[in-house]
């Protein structure tokens, strides 16, 4: 069983275009992540909830919103897509927010492609 | 504020080469630190943690020691293997919300 999923792995789409990527865990934690990685590979979180509340939402554009139903999944829509969203989209979950013990799990990836 | 410092790759070695990759810190508290390893395609996976000062992580070869009087974390494999070939990314986290990741190093080992 995969302990953190998202749907989908691969994502192309128009410019302004709206869309979702889907994000759960069965691992039971708590705190769940969004990251993107630049083509560099450059790793930048966006947005960090802990039991479905926004706990890290660090500078990105609005057009970026998290929700999260329940604290095992946090989906991540994005409005107006824009070329510079291209990249690979992580999420993770750790069990909770921080603490020195903390080990985050990652999911797979979403590579997004804006044409 | 907290941040991590790693090599600049990419980095290429033959098969049975030692490896280094060298990864400081800077942090206000007593962080934990991480090596995290994506292979080609995939996401990040959890390769090896210390959480205290003189602490030696390890996990499939490869080792990193934790050492508070260079702020340093340095990863160290004595033989790699083309399986090795990865991006290789430091991390820390200080008791705070937040994770803290180098930019990464990329690792290519040929045979």
């Amino acid at each position: 069983d995969t302990a953190v999923s998202q749907t989908p792995k691969y994502l192309v789409t128009q410019m302004g275009n709206d869309k979702s990527i889907k994000c759960e865990q069965n691992l039971g934690h708590d705190t769940m992540y969004w990251y993107k990685q630049d083509s560099k590979k450059f790793l930048k979180i966006m947005f960090s909830y802990n039991n479905k509340e926004l706990i890290i939402n660090e500078t990105v554009p609005n057009r970026f919103s998290p929700k999260s139903p329940d604290k095992a999944h946090l989906n991540l829509h994005i409005n107006s897509l824009e070329l510079g969203d291209s990249a690979v989209y992580f999420c993770a979950s750790s069990h909770s927010p921080g603490g020195r013990q903390e080990t985050q799990y990652f999911g797979p990836g979403t590579r997004l492609l804006v044409l | 504020g907290d941040s991590v410092t790693q090599m600049e790759g990419p980095v290429t070695l033959s098969e049975e080469a030692f490896l280094t990759i060298n990864c400081t810190y800077t942090a206000t508290g007593y962080p934990s630190l991480f090596w995290y390893v994506q292979y080609p395609g995939e996401g990040l996976q959890l390769l090896l943690k210390a959480t205290k000062a003189d602490d030696k992580g390890s996990n499939k070869g490869f080792e990193a020691t934790y050492r508070k009087e260079t702020t340093s974390f340095h990863l160290e494999k004595g033989s790699v293997q083309v399986s090795d070939s990865a991006v290789y990314f430091c991390a820390l986290i200080d008791g705070g919300n937040q994770f803290y990741f180098g930019t990464g190093t990329s690792l290519t080992v040929i045979p």
